[in-house]
């Protein structure tokens, strides 16, 4: 079983349409969690934190579920520059330091 | 941009050169990764220093090898890499290693597009 897993997509919706990608995480230790955006051809870049009691950023929306193991990322009012990979990501306490563990992305394509 | 920067950019390497990357980070962070990313494929961590001291080497082959003179700079040398090789390698910096969140947050490099002939 993959360690973070993800709907690969991809998901084609409309501008000004609500999308939400789910995810799923294996490891009951996982501490804290993230969701990253990466465009074709660029590095991630941090989207959002996740916390437990779910978080708000203008148009996203992040979820946690942990008995669930469960994340998610709502996007309302879709626009064309949101088209991306969504990157679930999970920090797990290893050794002492941190290690993210990232799921292999959701891809995005908002169409006029 | 995110204040981590890596050169070059690009590379094309046969099987018998050695070549090196670079990751300089202008944020004061005192952690470094190297993450390979491969077509179709989540971002696989490879190594990473906190202090200048390596505290992971996750199972990666030989060929490669980081090295991190300071906690501005890492490098990944590499050396008789194989097609399988060719892949976009990010690097990463934090401010700590621990879990508490937000201070953990990686911001990453633009990456090197690497392609082994």
């Amino acid at each position: 079983r993959k360690e973070v897993e993800q709907d690969p997509g991809p998901f084609n919706v409309p501008e000004g349409a609500t999308v939400a990608f789910n995810c799923t995480y294996s490891n009951s230790a996982s501490q804290s969690f993230f969701w990253y955006r990466q465009d074709c051809r660029k590095e991630p870049k941090l989207l959002m934190s996740v916390y437990s009691s779910g978080n708000e950023d203008g148009r996203f929306t992040a979820q946690l579920n942990r008995a669930s193991q469960y994340i998610s990322l709502l996007i309302r009012d879709s626009k064309l520059s949101d088209s991306a990979t969504y990157l679930c990501v999970v920090n797990i306490a290893s050794g002492g330091y941190n290690k993210l563990i990232f799921g292999a992305g959701t891809r995005l394509a908002v169409h006029p | 941009e995110t204040g981590v920067t890596q050169t070059p950019r690009h590379l094309v390497m046969g099987m018998t050169n050695k070549k090196s990357l670079k990751c300089e980070q202008h944020l004061g962070h005192n952690a470094m990764y190297w993450y390979k990313q491969s077509a179709k494929k989540p971002l696989e961590l490879m190594f990473v220093y906190s202090l200048e001291e390596r505290v992971e080497n996750n199972s990666v082959p030989s060929r490669f090898s980081p090295e991190c003179p300071n906690s501005s700079h890492l490098f990944l040398h590499l050396h008789t890499l194989q097609p399988e090789d060719s892949a976009l390698y990010l690097c990463a910096s934090s401010q700590g290693t621990g879990t508490s969140g937000r201070r953990e947050t990686q911001y990453f490099g633009p990456g090197t597009r690497l392609l082994v002939l």
